[in-house]
């Protein structure tokens, strides 16, 4: 049974450049949500989607942006990259009428933005 | 904001128990209590959830306070492998406000 599978793995950008990180959920799962970690922090919520919809978000800005397709998987788009967005980005799966059992992640994109 | 506290770091020597607490005294009646932990260049890892009562897995024993304001995750015999960073977590009934704090960093010594 897949976990939560994210790609790519790694990506260095350019400052002032965009892109996207996606994210295929766990199999069953319906729900998903974003996450940034910074070095030595914990992670940093972004937005959950469910039903294609962003459900919840977090103090991030809108140049951080996320599509959820039919298939459940996600996509997360960053525009207008600046330093500071370097991070692992976290990606986190679950089923919203189970969501007390928690999410399941995946191992993350590290992003290096130069 | 993370609705947790954490002590930033403890160290256990391998094969022995370690309690690791957290207070979470702003805990509404329907939030869920979870533990995470995340070895390096890893995603979070579930260890375990609960509510009221006392939880036990393969991986580890959740001791919550009869006030709900605090939990203790218990891990039995420490090994090298379970060196991390632990994070206690509150989240609602549907999984939302999902927010990590900065976690314990648990060392394990040989």
């Amino acid at each position: 049974d897949a976990g939560v599978t994210q790609s790519p793995t790694h990506l260095i950008k350019t400052r002032g450049q965009q892109v996207t990180l996606r994210c295929s959920p766990k199999s069953g799962h319906d729900t998903v949500s974003w996450y940034q970690q910074a070095l030595g922090q914990g992670p940093q919520f972004i937005f959950q989607y469910y039903e294609e919809e962003e459900r919840q978000r977090g103090n991030f800005p809108d140049r951080f942006s996320g599509h959820q397709f039919p298939n459940y998987s996600s996509e997360l788009n960053v525009n207008a990259l600046l330093l500071g967005d370097s991070a692992l980005y976290l990606c986190a799966s679950s089923l919203v009428a189970e969501g007390r059992h928690g999410y399941t992640f995946g191992s993350g994109t590290r992003l290096t933005v130069v | 904001d993370a609705k947790t506290t954490q002590p930033n770091s403890m160290e256990s020597n391998e094969e022995e128990p370690v309690h690791l607490p957290c207070n979470h005294s702003t805990i509404s009646g329907t939030d869920y209590i979870h533990w995470y932990r995340q070895l390096p260049s890893q995603g979070p890892e579930y260890v375990i959830h609960g509510l009221t009562s006392n939880v036990n897995n393969r991986m580890a024993s959740l001791a919550i306070a009869e006030d709900r304001k605090s939990s203790t995750l218990i891990l039995h015999r420490a090994t090298l492998r379970d060196a991390a960073v632990y994070y206690c977590i509150l989240s609602g009934n549907y999984g939302q406000n999902f927010v990590f704090g900065p976690g314990t960093r648990l060392s394990v010594l040989p």
